[in-house]
């Protein structure tokens, strides 16, 4: 059964710094893996959806990298501004169709 | 660009009333999704539908749910008799594909059960 964690909870940073927000997960056997963003009480928007046979995958300031074996992938985000400030979410397959979904990364860049 | 759309954005109802949230997922995509965020938790998967029928369900969706595609446009999730613990936000998700494809989600309905 796919389970999906990341880590930290919440992360806090000054403008301008880059940063790396974690996502593990259990069953390895994936087709690919995406990343979204959600603003507080709107919906998701996917951020990059990374194919199993890739390592990395950027978009803008944004890059994604997937570990298959260790059952890890990253999200860089590069020279953070406020406006990024949002709960980053990561979803892996659930051994068909679902995603399974972590509990997200909260973030916020202050000024 | 293209986008899925759901209404209403909030629905308020009583405990043991029918609700129907809609949804019109991207006009060339053959996949749709439910999915829920009760607040504070993960979001967990309702019920995938391909070919006018139930592909996957999970335990959650009971005979209390069903999910329907009345036309060529929108996709509907019923419950039928709602109870406190339906109160979540609810989100409908469409892929244009099933393996290697994005899904793309809809702003979502927040349902509160009183």
């Amino acid at each position: 059964k796919q389970e999906v964690t990341q880590i930290p909870a919440a992360l806090s940073v000054p403008e301008g710094e880059n940063l790396v927000l974690n996502c593990s997960f259990t069953d390895s056997a994936i087709y690919n893996l995406q990343w979204f963003r959600q603003d507080p009480g709107k919906g998701l928007t996917s951020l990059l959806l990374i194919q199993s046979s890739q390592r990395e995958q950027t978009s803008g300031r944004l890059n994604a990298s997937l570990d298959k074996s260790s059952g890890r992938s990253t999200l860089y985000i590069a020279a953070s501004q406020p406006g990024d400030s949002a709960t980053y979410l990561c979803a892996a397959p659930g051994g068909s169709e679902k995603l399974v979904f972590g509990k997200g990364t909260k973030l916020t860049v202050n000024p | 660009e293209p986008e899925v759309t759901q209404t209403p954005s909030h629905q308020v109802t009583q405990m043991g009333q029918e609700v129907i949230l809609r949804c019109v997922p991207i006009s060339n995509h053959l996949y749709f999704y439910w999915y829920r965020q009760i607040l504070g938790q993960k979001v967990e998967f309702l019920v995938s539908f391909y070919n006018n029928e139930i592909s996957e369900k999970s335990e959650i969706f009971d005979d209390q749910f069903s999910v329907e595609r009345p036309d060529g446009s929108n996709f509907t999730l019923k419950i039928r008799s709602t109870k406190l613990e339906d109160s979540a936000m609810y989100f409908c998700a469409s892929s244009g594909g099933q393996t290697h494809r994005p899904q793309h989600f809809g702003d979502g309905t927040r349902l509160s059960i009183l």
